[in-house]
């Protein structure tokens, strides 16, 4: 399997439901991504796992909370979001992670989210 | 703070002409420097990448060049095809900081038959 995958393709939420997120990979890879991206603006970092641990958060909200249950595996957690958090959200990873190691990151086909 | 300036952010071509498209970093200590393609609708795919110990890097149509002197990395497509035609986002590693990439704002290149 050379694919990161991400479910579920399209999410409608409210601003007070709970959803989550899913991000799959089986290519080995010890770093996980996840990225925000608005329609015509580049993807835009949010948090970085390395080895299943948080490595970087980029200040983004508690709203997001990410998690990662295993190599393989990346969620993030949506809680109480805001009409402004609709984007594509998109997962990447890359084989490993460290201080300028500059790995290729391969992304997923993304989760396209409206608040409403 | 880093960042990474692209130029232009829209091109449109003949079939056939060659594209350029250039970017500009800040950090003289990033080493890593990837171009991503991103169809409408679609992820962001991996087209070429360069790292610093190397000037120009080419895989059929495309190629890249690298001047760490003037801190400038571009992206040369030649022979270029209607199915080229999405947004090319450059990007550069962030040195001291793990794995992270800061992307350009991104190319819309269109390729009229």
């Amino acid at each position: 399997d050379t694919e990161v995958t991400q479910t579920p393709k399209h999410l409608v939420m409210g601003m007070t439901n709970k959803k989550s997120l899913k991000c799959e990979q089986h290519m080995g890879h010890r770093a996980m991504y996840w990225y925000k991206q608005k329609a015509k603006k580049p993807p835009e970092l949010m948090f970085v796992y390395s080895y299943e641990k948080l490595s970087i958060n980029e200040s983004v909200p508690s709203r997001f909370s990410p998690e990662c249950p295993n190599s393989s595996l990346l969620n993030l957690h949506l809680h109480a979001l805001q009409p402004e958090d609709s984007a594509l959200y998109l997962c990447a990873s890359s084989l490993i992670a460290g201080v300028n190691v500059g790995e290729t990151q391969y992304f997923g086909p993304g989760t396209r989210l409206l608040v409403l | 703070g880093e960042n990474v300036e692209q130029h232009p952010s829209t091109l449109s071509v003949q079939e056939g002409d060659s594209a350029v498209i250039k970017c500009t970093y800040s950090d003289s200590a990033s080493n890593y420097f990837p171009w991503y393609k991103q169809e409408l609708g679609k992820r962001p795919q991996l087209i070429i990448d360069i790292r610093s110990n190397v000037g120009e890097k080419k895989d059929q149509r495309i190629a890249v060049t690298l001047n760490k002197t003037a801190k400038h990395f571009s992206l040369h497509i030649t022979e270029t095809q209607p199915e080229d035609s999405a947004v090319y986002f450059c990007a550069a590693s962030i040195p001291r900081n793990t794995d992270k990439l800061i992307f350009g704002t991104g190319t819309r290149l269109q390729v009229f038959p």
